[in-house]
C-alpha cells in the first residue's frame, strides 16, 4: 500500500488565525479525502480532494472554512480558516487508488488556544 | 442512509482471553464494502480487512477473525489470546459501492487489554 505524510503531525495555534495541512502520498491515486476526528470521536468526512478542481464538501462544511487544493494526483492541502477553539480535532488524510482499500495518513493533531 | 454503530464503547479484558467487537450497519446499496481499521494510541489508522457484499466466507488472519453476516447486517471481528499490543480504538467502516471510497465510519471501540 501507498505511504501518506501529513506537516505538520501536529500544532497549537491561537484563535482567528489559520493552519494549513498537507497531504503527500507516494504514488498516484485516484481519491483523496480529508478527514476530522474531534477529541474521543469517530472520524467523520470533512470533503474528497478533486484534482484540478473545487472538493467535494460534506454536510456542514464549507470551503470558506476549510479550504482544500489538490494540484495533482499525489498532493493536497487541507487549510483550517478563522480557527476556534472548537477545530481543536485530528485531520486525517486519506486516498485510494482504483478498486483498493482507503490508507491514512498519521494526522495532524490540532489544538486552538 | 448508511449508518455503523459499534454499540461497545470500551472493552476492557486480560491478556489471553478472546475478545468480540460489534459492528451493526445500514444501507441501502446493494453493493458495498465492510472495513475494519485500528487507531493505536499513536492515532493513525492501521487498515486490517475489507470485505464486498457478496462475500460472506468468514476470514481469518493470524489471531484475527471476522464474521459477515448479511441476514442481521453485521461484521464482528474477534481477537483470539489478545496481547496488550493489541490495545487500541477500533473502527468499523461502511463504503456504498458508488461513494467513490467515502468511508462512513462507526463510533469506534476502545479496547484494552492488561497484562
Amino acid at each position: 500500500s501507498a505511504v501518506i505524510s501529513q506537516k505538520p503531525s501536529r500544532d497549537i495555534c491561537q484563535r482567528g488565525t489559520s493552519l494549513t495541512i498537507q497531504c503527500q502520498v507516494d504514488s498516484q491515486v485516484t481519491m483523496m479525502f480529508w478527514y476530522r476526528q474531534q477529541p474521543g470521536q469517530s472520524l467523520t468526512l470533512i470533503a474528497t480532494a478533486n484534482q484540478g478542481s473545487e472538493a467535494t464538501y460534506e454536510s456542514g462544511f464549507v470551503i470558506d472554512k476549510f479550504p482544500i487544493s489538490r494540484p495533482n494526483l499525489t498532493f493536497s492541502t487541507l487549510t483550517v480558516s478563522n480557527m476556534s477553539p472548537e477545530d481543536s480535532s485530528i485531520y486525517l488524510c486519506s486516498a485510494k487508488a482504483g478498486d483498493t482499500e482507503a490508507f491514512f495518513g498519521q494526522g495532524t493533531r490540532l489544538t486552538v488556544v | 442512509a448508511q449508518k455503523v454503530t459499534q454499540a461497545q464503547t470500551e472493552i476492557s479484558v486480560v491478556e489471553k482471553e478472546d475478545v468480540t467487537l460489534d459492528c451493526v450497519y445500514e444501507t441501502r446499496d446493494t453493493t458495498y464494502y465492510l472495513f475494519w481499521y485500528k487507531q493505536p494510541p499513536s492515532g493513525e489508522l492501521v487498515f486490517l480487512i475489507r470485505r464486498n457484499s457478496f462475500d460472506e466466507q468468514n476470514e481469518i488472519s493470524g489471531r484475527y477473525s471476522w464474521n459477515f453476516q448479511k441476514s442481521t447486517s453485521s461484521f464482528n471481528f474477534t481477537i483470539t489470546a489478545s496481547q496488550v499490543v493489541d490495545s487500541a480504538v477500533y473502527f468499523c467502516a461502511l463504503s456504498g459501492y458508488n461513494q467513490g471510497g467515502k468511508l462512513i465510519f462507526g463510533q469506534g471501540t476502545e479496547l484494552s487489554v492488561k497484562p
